[in-house]
């Protein structure tokens, strides 16, 4: 069974550019989860799907955060404009319900 | 004060010993509890999850909920060098999920 995709893996920016990231959950995972996990710190959900409903989005920064998951399968966290503290890894997960979930190998972001 | 409270460590332990990991929490109303470990520059990846009080076994580890106490553990058995990593406690409650910021442990040979 294929794992949790996420592209890109690495990116550089300057600040007040933007980015975007892109998540494939595992097939047939109805829970997507984007986390922002700041070097040292564990990670810190973003954002949870539900198929393509926000359950969740109450720690996503909405005046630069953005994110979407169109049918209910791939989604796109996106950030815009990118500040320096927005350096960070990020993280997709999925799952089948809401509780075991499994992660992808995160896109390292540098915001310089 | 923090949903999840984790030693930060490092936690040193011998090749063959016992490593037990601790966490604690502040929301009662928590439904589940995981243990997920992480290796530098990696994802994390999860061990084991854990509902009910009481202790859950999967080979050589084992999980410890204490709702009364508001804290869960894992213990390593057997430690082995290839255990050495960032371990990390997180929790459900509501609709969000809480990660504790991770107790790095080594396991010298």
């Amino acid at each position: 069974e294929a794992g949790v995709a996420q592209s890109p893996r690495y990116k550089i920016i300057e600040k007040r550019q933007s980015v975007a990231f892109w998540c494939n959950p595992i097939s047939g995972h109805a829970t997507l989860y984007w986390y922002q996990q700041i070097l040292g710190q564990g990670p810190k959900l973003l954002i949870q799907f539900q198929n393509n409903g926000v359950v969740d989005d109450s720690q996503l920064p909405k005046d630069r955060f953005s994110a979407e998951r169109l049918k209910g399968v791939d989604s796109t966290l996106k950030i815009q404009p990118a500040k320096l503290e927005d350096s960070a890894v990020y993280l997709c997960a999925s799952s089948l319900g809401t509780d075991e979930q499994y992660f992808g190998p995160g896109t390292r972001l540098t915001v310089t | 004060q923090k949903e999840v409270e984790q030693n930060s460590g490092p936690l040193s332990v011998p090749e063959g010993a016992i490593a037990s990991l601790n966490c604690t929490y502040s929301d009662r109303g928590s439904q589940s509890f995981f243990w997920y470990r992480q290796y530098s520059g990696k994802s994390p990846e999860l061990i084991m999850f854990i509902y009910s009080n009481g202790d859950k076994e999967d080979g050589r580890f084992t999980a410890q909920l204490n709702k009364a106490s508001q804290y869960v553990s894992l213990l390593i058995r057997d430690s082995q060098p290839s255990d050495s990593a960032t371990y990390l406690c997180a929790l459900h409650t509501g609709n969000q999920f809480y990660f504790g910021t991770g107790t790095s442990l080594t396991v010298i040979p």
